[in-house]
């Protein structure tokens, strides 16, 4: 059973156009986060949730909206897509917020920007 | 700037050797911990090791941290093909739920 899971896998589209990544734990986690990671590997938090609420924020173009329907499931929707967007997007969930937990990770979306 | 930077940025070593990474970051910590990135996958949780420990150990790794020097190294014993990957060391700063990883250390374990 896959702990988290991230659709789609592979993101092909336009300049301007806005598209959805959908991501979903299913390890009980109350916490779950999006990181992106660009081409040169530096992997950079975007959002956190707890509990369906936000408590990370990161310097992020209000383009991107992340939305948690329920604490198993984290979605990043973004609008008028940029070439800079072009990145692997990573889901990853926690037991809770403590530092001190275990991160565990999807296995990335990668979103390229024509 | 980022917290943690792994040196070296890539490791060529053959099969059986030993391979040594490390991280330094720059702000005070909780922790820190290792995680290890496969080509084209997601990143799997190795090691945490906590801001009053020195070293840790778990299987063929061995890790140390240096709160003075604001530093952590990763080794791998024996290493084998299958550690061929991305290595990311991550820092929680204090006073903060997020973890800054690192741009990583590409391992390349060679047959």
């Amino acid at each position: 059973d896959t702990a988290v899971s991230q659709t789609p896998k592979y993101l092909v589209t336009q300049m301007g156009n806005d598209k959805s990544i959908k991501c979903e734990q299913n390890l009980g986690h109350d916490t779950m986060y999006w990181y992106k990671q660009d081409s040169k590997k530096f992997l950079k938090i975007m959002f956190s949730y707890n509990n369906k609420e936000l408590i990370i924020n990161e310097t992020v173009p209000n383009r991107f909206s992340p939305k948690s329907p329920d604490k198993a499931h984290l979605n990043l929707h973004i609008n008028s897509l940029e070439l800079g967007d072009s990145a692997v997007y990573f889901c990853a969930s926690s037991k809770t917020t403590g530092t001190s937990e275990t991160q565990y990770f999807g296995p990335g979306t990668r979103l390229l920007v024509l | 700037s980022q917290q943690g930077e792994e040196d070296p940025q890539a490791l060529s070593i053959q099969e059986g050797e030993n391979a040594t990474m490390n991280c330094s970051y720059k702000t005070s910590i909780n922790n820190l911990q290792w995680y290890r990135q496969n080509s084209g996958r997601g990143l799997v949780h190795l090691i945490l090791i906590r801001s009053n420990e020195r070293e840790k150990h778990s299987g063929r790794l061995r890790v140390t941290l240096d709160t003075s020097k604001k530093s952590s190294s990763l080794l791998i014993t024996a290493s084998r093909a299958a550690d061929t990957a991305s290595y990311f060391c991550a820092t929680a700063t204090s006073g903060t739920y997020k973890y800054i990883f690192g741009t990583g250390t590409r391992l390349k374990v060679l047959a």
